[in-house]
């Protein structure tokens, strides 16, 4: 059982590039997010989803693009990178919001 | 606003000393309080989840308890791989988490 699995663990990327984070989680769960984790602050809400299909903004979800075609995959796209995107990001799933959450091992990004 | 505070912002223990974590909160509207583990390089991992003020949860050495404003962890006689940081979350609707900065732990041997 893989639990969730995010891909890459490490990105460097320019500023105005673009890219995916992918997430990926095994367990059937309905509810899925990004957060991001930065120095001296709490893991804050990017973008979430509560079944395929649907999505919806968090606390800043600016910069960042979210779909859920399918209940396992939960991409969370950076269109155009800027340097204060430096961070890491972590991927969470459960069965419901409200439910523990299970996260992934995070992606930790650069933007030069 | 909605605001998570935790405190210590770090905390450093010799095994066997016991102390307490706090998490305080300022919401509209509490559904539920959890307390995750985090270790370096790694994703948070879940301890407690507490929904009303009284109620208390154990495992091993931790004690979780919750009030109308704020959350003790308790770590009752602390070993070296108690080391991590722990976070503090508040559920404040049906969509909306708020983690807390966390309390990073160390206890020395």
């Amino acid at each position: 059982n893989a639990g969730v699995t995010q891909t890459p663990k490490f990105q460097v990327l320019k500023t105005g590039q673009s890219m995916t984070l992918q997430c990926a989680q095994d367990m059937n769960h309905e509810y899925m997010s990004w957060y991001r984790q930065d120095p001296g602050m709490g893991l804050r809400l990017i973008h979430y989803s509560v079944g395929a299909g649907i999505t919806d903004q968090g606390e800043v979800p600016n910069g960042y693009n979210v779909s859920r075609s399918t209940t396992e995959d939960f991409p969370l796209r950076l269109l155009s990178a800027a340097p204060s995107q430096t961070s890491v990001y972590f991927c969470a799933s459960s069965r419901y919001m409200g439910n523990i959450q299970y996260f992934g091992a995070g992606t930790r990004l650069s933007v030069l | 606003e909605d605001q998570v505070t935790q405190s210590p912002e770090a905390l450093r223990l010799q095994e066997g000393e016991s102390s307490s974590l706090n998490c305080s909160y300022t919401v509209s509207g509490l559904r539920g309080l959890f307390w995750y583990r985090q270790d370096p390089g790694k994703g948070p991992e879940f301890l407690f989840t507490l929904y009303s003020a009284g109620e208390e949860k154990e495992k091993e050495r931790l004690k979780a308890t919750l009030t109308k404003k704020e959350s003790f962890l308790h770590i009752t006689a602390p070993k070296p791989e108690d080391s991590a940081t722990y976070l503090c979350a508040v559920q404040i609707n049906n969509n909306d988490m708020r983690f807390g900065a966390g309390t990073r732990l160390t206890v020395k041997p």
